[in-house]
């Protein structure tokens, strides 16, 4: 009975590869997130979506993109795949889009070969 | 340029003591404030938070304290528990942005 839910947990794909991480929650929140960590175990947000807005950090290159076909999804695609992209990429969700508590999944690991 | 800072790495605590973890923060416009704990290989937990209009959020064993003036954030946790040990992570976000993490301190309970 998962709040927050990633497929697939690992991902190992060559460099140049598309690919997609599928998030999913079954709380009823409005607002969705995607984080990275990176290999120094940094944590940083990289966008922020409601069905009303979309806010992107403005690091975040434009090969990445999210898809959000309800407000229970919001998918990560990522286009022409780097050595540098290799990280953990976590989704999370929250009832509003401002001073509430976000509820994270389990994280998908990257590895870009 | 680390808004949210974690100073300590680690922290080691006695089980049944009390364990207080630090935290910083540089940006003023800060409105709201969270703790996080995580396990490894597993996705943040939620903890506790507390808005910036109160200096003092408790549930459980776990106290949030802030001290705006400073800037300055801590989580208490008594008495301290072996499931406690984690990484302890500290966010902090402004209206509707995403939250700014700090690098974390990892909470060691021992026996």
């Amino acid at each position: 009975d998962t709040a927050v839910s990633q497929t697939p947990k690992y991902l190992v794909t060559q460099m140049g590869n598309d690919k997609s991480i599928k998030c999913e929650q079954n709380l009823g929140h409005d607002t969705m997130y995607w984080y990275k960590q990176d290999s120094k175990k940094f944590l940083k947000i990289m966008f922020s979506y409601n069905n009303k807005e979309l806010i992107i950090n403005e690091t975040v290159p434009n090969r990445f993109s999210p898809k959000s076909p309800d407000k229970a999804h919001l998918n990560l695609h990522i286009n022409s795949l780097e050595l540098g992209d290799s990280a953990v990429y976590f989704c999370a969700s929250s009832l509003t889009s401002g001073g509430a508590a976000q509820y994270f999944g389990p994280g998908t690991r990257l590895t870009v070969l | 340029d680390q808004q949210v800072k974690q100073n300590s790495p680690s922290l080691s605590v006695q089980e049944g003591r009390i364990s207080i973890l630090n935290c910083d923060y540089t940006n003023s416009m800060f409105d709201y404030f969270l703790w996080y704990k995580k396990y490894p290989a597993e996705g943040p937990t939620f903890l506790i938070s507390i808005s910036s209009i109160k200096d003092k959020n408790e549930d459980g064993r776990f106290t949030v304290f802030l001290n705006k003036s400073a800037k300055h954030l801590s989580l208490h946790i008594v008495p301290s528990q072996p499931g406690d040990s984690a990484v302890y992570f500290c966010a902090a976000s402004v209206r509707a942005d995403g939250l700014t993490f700090g690098k974390g301190t990892h909470l060691i309970i021992q026996p």
